[in-house]
């Protein structure tokens, strides 16, 4: 069965710091992968997301993450954080299971950015 | 703004009705999904249609059913509501049925049962 796994609930860091959120995944066959950001009393915006490839994808907001095959992870990280980033992040897979294109989604890290 | 509208944005009803949730897809898209989130169970896909067909379905229990009109727009019914069905519900929708569509969501209807 497909699953990801984000193994913080929750993500501190100073102003002006960098960044690292951490999603693990386990799928049989490639996966597709994204990363989705909720800002309170908000629905879900896209951030970004890995299909093929180079392993280092860019997205909105100056977000990018790193795929890595061997280690089935796909952390999103940001040079440099603001406190406008403070949010709930999600990380993805693409159900393969099944006949249709639903996701599977990790239980969230909470990210605090502290000025 | 995704282009994904839901209607209503807050519902507030009592255990044993039946409510009807609204979304209407960016233009263009075909795809339309359901999910529910809650503080216990976190983020969980319950329906997908395209084209007005059922794709596929998740967690979706047999109390709700939901549809996918000409228009594409989709409603979700939840009837026989328990306490246990307050949650946040959004819709998303993609193009197609591409395993590497985006899937753009809705504000979500936050779903209150008393």
């Amino acid at each position: 069965a497909q699953s990801v796994a984000q193994p913080e609930d929750q993500v501190n860091v100073a102003e002006g710091n960098p960044l690292t959120v951490k999603c693990t995944y386990s799928v049989s066959g490639n996966p597709y992968l994204f990363w989705y950001v909720q800002y309170p009393n908000r629905g879900l915006q896209f951030l970004l997301k890995y299909i093929t490839g180079d392993n280092l994808v860019k997205g909105s907001y100056g977000f990018e993450a790193e795929f890595n095959k061997s280690q089935t992870s796909f952390h999103l990280k940001k040079p440099s954080a603001l406190v406008s980033d403070s949010a709930l992040y999600f990380c993805a897979v693409r159900d393969l299971g099944q006949a249709g294109t639903a996701l599977i989604f990790g239980k969230g890290t909470t990210l605090s950015v502290s000025s | 703004d995704s282009g994904v509208t839901q209607t209503p944005k807050h519902l507030i009803t009592a255990t044993g009705q039946r409510v009807t949730l609204r979304c209407s897809p960016r233009s263009g898209d075909l795809s339309v999904y359901w999910y529910q989130q809650s503080l216990d169970q976190g983020l969980q896909f319950l329906i997908q249609y395209y084209n007005g067909e059922e794709r596929a379905k998740g967690n979706i229990l047999e109390r709700f059913s939901a549809q996918q009109f000409p228009d594409l727009h989709s409603e979700l019914n939840l009837s026989s509501l328990e306490l246990g069905d307050s949650a946040l519900y959004f819709c998303a929708s993609s193009p197609g049925l591409r395993g590497a569509d985006t899937q753009y969501f809705g504000p979500g209807t936050r779903l209150t049962v008393l």
